[in-house]
């Protein structure tokens, strides 16, 4: 089953606009991470944030995370065209699986 | 090319037919992982190796399911009695023992279509 869910299921902007996603999640973890996946392809490890981390940054993608709320949100800034994708949130436990949340569908528009 | 590979990358089969899937890992990777994903969510874990150790498997991973990962390299994923339900698609992962916090790796995945 799903970890949790990611707000909203589905966002549409314009080039050059910032994206914001949310995940929330239900249990306690190791580390979060986002992933992007691009229609009909595998996922891509876009960023890493440990539970003892509030805020990370990597290029264009700044991720917050609250443990005591149990979410996290993933910016992306100055989007593109190529930002495209589906986006999800993924936590890591105690376990080695990871458990994903049911993903932000990003579109774009040139 | 030294990343997660899967073949095949589509299949489609009747209902009631075996199929198997094959997943090359990064080489030096010693974790190796599949996943299940249907359209519109996300990827559902199915099972887990530790070299050649199968050491978790989700109820998800009905008796129809086997995964092998013989050698501690490749692993295969069967479907036996194949059932419309099992369509989706079929995503693999690896990962270092030493990698940073579980950091997964995947495949481009095979696409199964039950008919």
């Amino acid at each position: 089953s799903q970890q949790g869910e990611e707000d909203p299921q589905a966002l549409s902007i314009q080039e050059g606009e910032n994206a914001t996603m949310n995940c929330s999640y239900k249990t306690s973890i190791n580390n979060l991470q986002w992933y992007r996946q691009n229609s009909g392809r595998g996922l891509v490890h876009l960023i890493l944030i440990r539970s003892n981390e509030r805020e990370k940054h990597s290029g264009r993608l700044r991720v917050t995370l609250d443990t005591s709320k149990k979410s996290s949100s993933l910016l992306i800034t100055a989007s593109r065209a190529a930002d495209t994708a589906s986006y999800f949130c993924a936590t890591a436990g105690s376990a080695r699986q990871l458990t994903f949340g049911s993903g932000t569908q990003l579109t774009v528009l040139p | 090319d030294t990343g997660v590979s899967q073949d095949p990358r589509h299949k489609i089969t009747k209902r009631g037919q075996n199929v198997t899937f094959r997943c090359d890992p990064i080489s030096e990777h010693n974790r190796l992982y599949w996943y299940r994903q249907t359209l519109g969510q996300g990827p559902e874990f199915l099972t887990y190796f530790q070299n050649e150790a199968q050491l978790e498997k989700s109820r998800l991973l009905s008796n129809r399911f086997s995964a092998e990962r013989p050698k501690g390299s490749f692993s295969t994923l069967e479907i036996q009695r194949t059932e419309q339900g099992d369509s989706a698609m079929y995503l693999c992962a690896s990962s270092s023992i030493g990698g940073a916090h579980n950091e997964q790796f995947f495949g481009p995945g095979t696409r199964l279509t039950v008919l």
